[in-house]
């Protein structure tokens, strides 16, 4: 059974401070992916990993930067929080290919304030 | 980059009755289109997928179509049940993308007894 957990469930931070999230799944899988959900919005990618130590930029990568020492583990980070970034977080890993699911973390509801 | 656009963002339907969800996409290079549902306050989760060499594919109650000339794709639900109430997303995957999806805006299925 894929298992795909994050550090938190619920996160409070105040703005200007530096916030880490982090993912760990434990499925071998080559992809790692860092979303934002917003009401109406959708599913955002912010960063995606398909290997150790490579990333690429998603849709709105702006304020974020991530970190894939390891295979298993990926890190999101803001480096100075603000308010525009209080959301729902969620990770996912995944096979490397086009076809192959994404299982998603139950997600990190970040306030920020 | 591709884009792709989901409707209606609502949609009632009373039990038993049919729910069809259309999405569109922009390139015409996306070859893999997964339609993932999300139950309030879980994690999204694959619940079928279609690639573009094929027009349709079924699964119970649940069905994809594909239209590649006219780039959209449909999620069709017959004779709902209360537990089909959730958001459902639509994604379209380019070949080259490495597994990155790109999401629509999400439907919110309520299904009234």
């Amino acid at each position: 059974d894929v298992k795909v957990t994050q550090s938190s469930r619920y996160l409070v931070k105040r703005t200007g401070e530096k916030v880490f999230l982090e993912c760990v799944q434990d499925m071998d899988h080559e992809n790692m992916f860092w979303y934002r959900q917003d009401p109406g919005l959708g599913l955002r990618l912010i960063y995606f990993s398909y290997d150790v130590k490579m990333k690429e930029k998603g849709d709105i990568p702006e304020g974020y930067s991530v970190s894939r020492e390891k295979k298993e583990r990926f890190s999101l980070i803001l480096e100075s929080a603000s308010t525009n970034q209080t959301s729902m977080y969620l990770c996912a890993s995944s096979r490397a290919g086009i076809s192959y699911e994404q299982y998603f973390g139950p997600g990190t509801r970040l306030t920020v304030t | 980059g591709e884009n792709v656009e989901q409707h209606p963002s609502t949609l009632s339907v009373q039990e038993g009755d049919s729910a069809v969800i259309k999405c569109t996409y922009s390139d015409s290079a996306s070859n893999y289109f997964p339609w993932y549902k999300q139950e309030l306050g879980k994690r999204p989760q694959l619940i079928i997928d279609i690639r573009s060499n094929v027009g349709e594919k079924k699964d119970q109650r649940i069905a994809v179509t594909l239209n590649k000339t006219a780039k959209h794709f449909s999620l069709h639900i017959t004779e709902t049940q209360p537990e089909d109430s959730a958001v459902y997303f639509c994604a379209a995957a380019l070949t080259d993308s490495w597994g990155k999806l790109q999401f629509g805006a999400g439907t919110q299925v309520v299904v009234t007894p």
